[in-house]
């Protein structure tokens, strides 16, 4: 079993919908929570992190992270057909051996005009 | 925008050659990583480095090598290029304080024949 199970899709939405990804995870030690997102055929950017649970805000984008529930989301508000890209969600503890991060295979979310 | 470079994007080379990814950042980040990604797949670490001099293996088995003779500068070598090795390679780099928050450039497409 994976240790960060994430759904691949696609995902396909309407422009100015709520986009809604999450990942699940195995290991109780992950505490650093990131989202990435990754066009074709370029390297990932990061979008948003979180330390431990709650959530967080940045524009259209709110990261959540339940511990109890090893649970993450990010959603993803008025979508935008340039928001359609693979999402990545990532995972880190303290003592991960040079700070690796453990990733999952990502989404692949296509908005619509 | 992270200002981390990766050349050549793309490579094609026939098998036995010996090829060198390179990789640069401006940032002044001590942590440089080496991450594969096949195609739909997680990113798996090959390689990492805390500073100059400092040189680990990662998680996934590789049959390259890596150098961290200057800060910026984290190339990676394949003596013998095979087959198995076509997939994408992607640099990133972090700060000391903040390990977690990777920054990645936009990857090495090698395709060996």
């Amino acid at each position: 079993q994976k240790e960060v199970e994430q759904d691949p899709g696609p995902l396909s939405v309407p422009e100015g919908a709520i986009v809604s990804l999450n990942c699940t995870y195995s290991n109780s030690a992950f505490q650093y929570f990131m989202w990435y997102r990754q066009y074709s055929r370029k390297g990932p950017e990061l979008l948003m992190y979180t330390y431990s649970s709650g959530n967080k805000e940045d524009g259209r984008f709110t990261a959540q992270v339940d511990k109890s529930s090893k649970y993450i989301s990010l959603f993803i508000r008025d979508s935008q057909p340039s928001d359609s890209a693979t999402y990545l969600c990532a995972m880190s503890s303290i003592k991960a051996a040079g700070n690796k991060l453990t990733f999952g295979g990502g989404t692949r979310v296509l908005v619509k005009p | 925008e992270a200002d981390i470079y990766q050349t050549p994007r793309y490579l094609v080379i026939g098998t036995g050659k010996k090829i060198t990814l390179e990789c640069s950042q401006t940032m002044g980040h001590d942590k440089m990583y080496w991450y594969q990604q096949d195609p739909g797949m997680e990113l798996h670490l090959i390689h990492y480095s805390y500073g100059v001099n400092s040189t680990e293996k990662g998680d996934l088995s590789s049959e390259s090598t890596v150098s961290r003779i200057r800060t910026e500068h984290f190339p990676l070598t394949l003596e013998s290029a095979r087959p198995s090795h076509t997939s994408q390679y992607l640099c990133a780099s972090s700060e000391w304080r903040t390990p977690e928050t990777q920054y990645f450039g936009p990857g090495t497409r090698l395709l060996v024949l």
